[in-house]
């Protein structure tokens, strides 16, 4: 069964203060890694979808990277406007193309 | 713009009712998905579809039913079997790839019990 587990599970953080969000999975053939931010009472807004260990992805202040276990959010001098739950989510090569599979999220925190 | 558009943001039931939740899409996508997402726990799949008329259970189908009669729109209905149906639910969207298959949300409707 794909797992994937988000850590930490919250953080708060100094604007200007970067940091990187984890997101552990196992997955028996990893057909895609996707991140998500949601905002309170909102729906998940894509962010990046990675296929391979070693790819990466840029987006304004965050940085995603992947490798064979994990995958990292990097935020680089967050905002106040960074502040979200971001969630990790894998698909694997069981089960059809419905089979994604959702972390708990990383609930971020950015001070002014 | 193109998007996923679901109706109401906010709905109340009573016990022993069914409600429904309006869901469409103008992005072209033939998969289509409902989830349900509970505090402290990843989102839960509660039936998808891939093509008009035909649709799947996903882990948590019981109490809730779907149709698909067009490709653009998948409503939910919550019905008077679903024993616990406070929640936030969030219909999505995507190509439907076995591969890289990215899914869009709407912007969720909240149930409530009364």
């Amino acid at each position: 069964e794909d797992q994937v587990t988000q850590s930490p599970e919250a953080l708060r953080l100094q604007e200007g203060e970067s940091s990187s969000l984890n997101c552990s999975y196992t997955v028996s053939g990893l057909r895609g890694l996707f991140w998500y931010r949601q905002d309170p009472g909102k729906g998940p807004e894509f962010l990046f979808t990675l296929y391979s260990a070693g790819e990466e992805k840029e987006k304004e202040r965050l940085k995603a990277t992947l490798t064979k276990k994990e995958s990292f959010l990097h935020i680089t001098a967050p905002k106040p406007e960074d502040s979200a739950t971001y969630l990790c989510a894998v698909q694997g090569s069981s089960g059809g193309y419905q089979k994604v599979t959702f972390g708990i999220g990383t609930k971020l925190q950015v001070i002014p | 713009d193109g998007g996923i558009t679901q109706s109401p943001k906010y709905l109340f039931r009573k016990e022993g009712q069914n409600v429904t939740l309006s869901c469409e899409q103008n992005l072209n996508h033939d998969a289509m998905y409902w989830y349900r997402q509970d505090p402290g726990q990843g989102l839960r799949l509660i039936y998808y579809s891939q093509i008009v008329n035909d649709f799947q259970k996903g882990d948590i189908a019981e109490g809730y039913s779907v149709s698909r009669e067009k490709k653009e729109s998948f409503p939910l209905t919550v019905t008077s079997a679903q024993k616990n149906p406070t929640a936030f639910y969030l219909c999505a969207s995507s190509l439907g790839q076995s591969s890289g298959n990215t899914i869009y949300f709407g912007e969720g409707s909240w149930l409530t019990v009364v």
